[in-house]
């Protein structure tokens, strides 16, 4: 059975310019939720994703965006990038509402900003 | 505000050297309490979901529990491939998030 897949697996971007990662999940998950990990505060909730609508929004600000496609692929924005941006993009896929199984993480885009 | 604290930050063992990782929080409203191990350069792999207080599971060397506000991960006999950094989190009722702790960076000397 395939994992969650993430695209690309690094990305070098200069500062101002916006990035595009991708998130498959695994077949009949629906639920997509992004994460982003840095050393300094660890994994924090970017927002969530389900049946093509957001239904949570972490604390960040409006430069990080998503959309989720009727596949349930889901994609992430960051536009304007700083260098605080940099750090690793972590995407989870769930079924709706089966915690037994927890989120399944996908190995995440390692993003630097330079 | 959801918080979750792990402790300690690091630890390092012996080969068979048994001990315990702890994970407090606060949640208004626990839904799950979620275990992760973490290799360097990977996603976050799922262990152990629990649901209320009294709750164990066990898988391999691994046992973790649940109080109303704490977590333990025993580690019984470890081995040097139990190498990995050990995260907690939680969500709620209120969401569907995920609100993790910081880890604790475990060291498995042979």
């Amino acid at each position: 059975k395939a994992g969650v897949t993430q695209t690309p697996r690094y990305l070098i971007k200069t500062r101002g310019q916006q990035v595009t990662l991708s998130c498959s999940p695994i077949s009949g998950h629906r639920s997509v939720s992004w994460y982003q990990q840095t050393p300094g505060q660890g994994l924090q909730f970017l927002f969530e994703y389900f049946s093509e609508t957001q239904r949570n929004k972490g604390n960040f600000p409006g430069r990080f965006s998503g959309r989720q496609f009727s596949n349930s692929r889901s994609e992430m924005n960051v536009s304007t990038l700083e260098l605080g941006d940099s750090a690793l993009y972590l995407c989870a896929s769930s079924l709706a509402f089966r915690r037994e199984n927890g989120y399944t993480f996908g190995s995440g885009t390692r993003l630097t900003v330079v | 505000e959801d918080q979750v604290t792990q402790s300690p930050e690091a630890l390092r063992l012996q080969e068979g050297e048994s001990s315990s990782l702890n994970c407090s929080y606060t949640v208004s409203g626990l839904r799950g309490l979620f275990w992760y191990r973490q290799d360097p350069g990977k996603g976050p792999e799922f262990l152990f979901t629990l649901y209320s207080a009294g709750e164990e599971k066990e898988k391999e060397r691994l046992k973790a529990t649940l109080t109303k506000k704490e977590s333990f991960l025993h580690i019984t006999a470890p081995k040097p491939e139990d190498s990995a950094t050990y995260l907690c989190a939680v969500q709620a009722w209120a969401g569907n998030m995920l609100t993790f702790g910081g880890g604790t960076r475990l060291m498995v000397k042979p």
